[in-house]
């Protein structure tokens, strides 16, 4: 299995305060990724990571931001949580741009 | 635009064959990939097909048409541990993937 951790995997906040979720990886793949999945939607591109430092935003970035420091980890930002932000949140590594991605385990987020 | 489908959910019997069809409209095309998920997991692949025709691996076998915007992925000799979501995404001209709600897929003994 891919080494693909995020943190933390639940997590209930209220609205109004920011969160950062963390995806932490250990294979040096280069490209990032966070996605959203809600029901009857697929996976949703908030951001995404193509070096350190090296991002850009997806199709559902309004409301987030990312930072890549070093190329091991990926951080989401909820800037104020909203009750719409309650999902689940996947990582996801690529190692080349055309290959498969592998997912972490997910952080369900709550937002009340 | 770009949008890409694939049923809501299927039922199928243990021992049974089931096709989970998938359609994609594109501007670009760069290859399309299964994932299985089972509840509350993360997804994991499963398959990429980027030429037309059938990928064939053990139960599991996934066809490409790219003239049609068609896939499908065939699942054989159904398990009662098959039972999952059914995820596909398209790799578009930027290699973004773009996925499909998924398909729940229940077996039934």
């Amino acid at each position: 299995d891919a080494g693909i951790t995020q943190s933390p995997r639940h997590k209930v906040t209220e609205t109004g305060t920011p969160v950062t979720l963390r995806c932490h990886q250990t294979e040096n793949h280069r490209y990032m990724y966070w996605y959203r999945q809600d029901p009857g939607h697929g996976l949703r591109l908030i951001h995404y990571s193509y070096g350190v430092k090296d991002t850009d935003k997806g199709e559902v970035s309004d409301g987030y931001s990312v930072s890549r420091s070093k190329t091991e980890d990926f951080l989401l930002t909820l800037e104020s949580a909203t009750s719409s932000q309650t999902s689940v949140y996947f990582c996801a590594i690529r190692d080349t741009a055309n290959t498969e991605a592998f997912f972490g385990q997910g952080t369900r987020l709550t937002v009340v | 635009g770009q949008n890409i489908d694939q049923p809501t959910e299927m039922t199928a019997t243990e021992g049974a064959i089931v096709q989970i069809n998938c359609t994609y409209q594109t501007s670009g095309f760069n290859g399309l990939f299964w994932y299985q998920q089972h509840a509350g997991e993360a997804p994991t692949f499963l398959s990429y097909n980027v030429l037309d025709g059938l990928e064939e691996k053990g139960r599991f076998s996934s066809f490409l048409s790219r003239s049609k915007g068609y896939s499908y992925l065939l699942l054989k000799e159904l398990q009662m541990k098959d039972s999952a979501s059914y995820l596909c995404a398209h790799m578009d001209s930027n290699y973004q993937l773009i996925w499909g709600a998924g398909t729940k897929l229940i077996i039934k003994p």
